[in-house]
């Protein structure tokens, strides 16, 4: 069955650490990947997409993700976290079997300041 | 700009009870319109998904059902509420299949 994983529930990080969140999906046809973010008491919110072309994508505040096709994967990175990143992050994909949005488990990020 | 609207942001109701929660999106039309479950550590679970007026496709058998009665006005109801109903239920909308989809604030559900 496709699928959408999310290695990591829960990471906890200090501020100005490296992020990495990992997202694996399984299927082997096309793919639009997505990114979105929930910050405590909000609603959520896209981070970044891809749908085409450079698979290195920039997001916003300073996140962004690489597509791999041979592993994959769709990983979320930034390079310095902060504080105000403390956030619950989703990876979903839509496969282009089905056209519906297809999500992770979710990985709730804290940050320590 | 276009905008999505979900109410109420917190409802109790009792085990038995009807349930109505309305979501509008405005700024756009024909939208594909969304009812999610987000549970912890479960991510986000597709109850509904309506690409057009009166369609509604659903996608678990649930204790709810869902309408669209007109173009941006999603409505998701149940008959008689379940105390396993309890959750958040999030409203959303796309330009197409194949799109990001947009969000509302969520409601949250408990049924005492």
């Amino acid at each position: 069955a496709q699928s959408v994983s999310q290695h990591n529930h829960h990471v906890i990080l200090s501020e100005a650490a490296s992020l990495e969140l990992g997202c694996n999906y399984s299927y082997g046809g096309t793919v639009n990947l997505f990114w979105y973010v929930q910050y405590p008491g909000q609603h959520l919110q896209l981070l970044l997409k891809y749908f085409s072309g450079d698979p290195l994508v920039k997001g916003i505040k300073g996140f962004e993700a690489e597509f791999i096709k041979s592993k994959f994967s769709f990983n979320l990175r930034k390079p310095s976290v902060q504080w105000s990143d403390t956030a619950e992050y989703f990876c979903a994909v839509i496969m282009d079997s089905n056209y519906q949005l297809i999500w992770g488990a979710g990985t709730k990020l804290i940050i320590k300041p | 700009s276009q905008t999505i609207h979900q109410w109420p942001a917190t409802l109790v109701q009792p085990v038995g009870s009807p349930l109505s929660l309305e979501c509008t999106v405005e700024g756009t039309s024909n939208p594909n319109l969304y009812w999610y479950r987000q549970a912890a550590g479960r991510g986000l679970q597709l109850l509904f998904y309506s690409v057009g007026i009166g369609q509604i496709s659903s996608e678990v058998p649930q204790n709810l059902s869902a309408s669209r009665p007109q173009d941006r006005q999603f409505i998701l109801s149940s008959k008689k509420l379940l105390l396993s109903d309890s959750g958040f239920y999030l409203c959303a909308w796309s330009e197409g299949t194949n799109t990001e989809a947009f969000f509302g604030q969520g409601t949250r559900l408990t049924v005492v």
